[in-house]
């Protein structure tokens, strides 16, 4: 089976503009969360999608956003940018129904 | 609220020696624990996970942890180090359920591996 995936794998963006990380889970996977990891703060949960609905949330701005579609495919929106979002922005994949997450390679998002 | 305390920020071995991680949990109902690896520029890798079977759970080259519920720890180790061990680790927990989506990390400890 195909592991996970995540596009792009780099972006360089500007303070205040938007941008939009892709991730495509694995084959029969419901389930995509996503994570924030900064040097600072570790590894933090953004937000967790399941059959199209945001089933978690972690404590973060409404400037992060997500969604899923019906292939299970899920998007990251991340609007009005800030210095401190710059981070690599992971996308995990579980069936859903059990604990076990599976992690693709990450987003490397720098804002300048 | 669960959370997962990693000691020792950074741990240094020589090549062939026991390799010993540390991670201690707090968690007011009974946990899913896993390790994870990370390589640079690369993403987390399932190493082990426990899921309320086997106290010690054997994983992925070589490594094995074990749930001692008495002293919240889920300890990771591996009887010899090699020099492609290298890299940072991260324990986690997930609540009981194990459907919610949400994994709870902690600060990661950086393995070094000396000639």
């Amino acid at each position: 089976k195909a592991g996970v995936t995540q596009t792009p794998r780099y972006l360089i963006k500007t303070r205040g503009q938007q941008v939009t990380l892709s991730c495509s889970p694995i084959s029969g996977h419901r389930s995509v969360s996503w994570y924030q990891q900064t040097p600072g703060q570790g590894l933090q949960f953004l937000f967790e999608y399941f059959s199209e609905t945001q089933r978690n949330k972690g404590n973060f701005p409404g400037r992060f956003s997500g969604r899923q579609f019906s292939n299970s495919r899920s998007e990251m929106n991340v609007s009005t940018l800030e210095l401190g979002d710059s981070a690599l922005y992971l996308c995990a994949s579980s069936t859903g129904t059990g604990p076990e997450q599976y992690f693709g390679p990450g987003t490397r998002l720098t804002v300048t | 609220a669960q959370s997962v305390t990693q000691l020792g920020s950074h741990v240094s071995v020589s090549e062939g020696a026991l390799v010993l991680l540390r991670c201690n949990y707090s968690s007011s109902v009974p946990p899913y624990l896993f390790w994870y690896v990370q390589y640079p520029n690369q993403g987390l890798q399932l190493l082990l996970k426990y899921t309320s079977a086997a106290t010690l759970v054997k994983g992925i080259n070589g490594f094995e942890a074990e749930f001692k519920k008495s002293e919240t720890s889920f300890h990771l180790t591996k009887p010899s180090a090699h020099m492609s061990d290298a890299a940072e680790y991260f324990c986690a927990v997930s609540d009981s359920s194990g459907n919610t989506g949400k994994l709870i990390f902690g600060q990661g400890t950086t393995l070094q591996v000396k000639p």
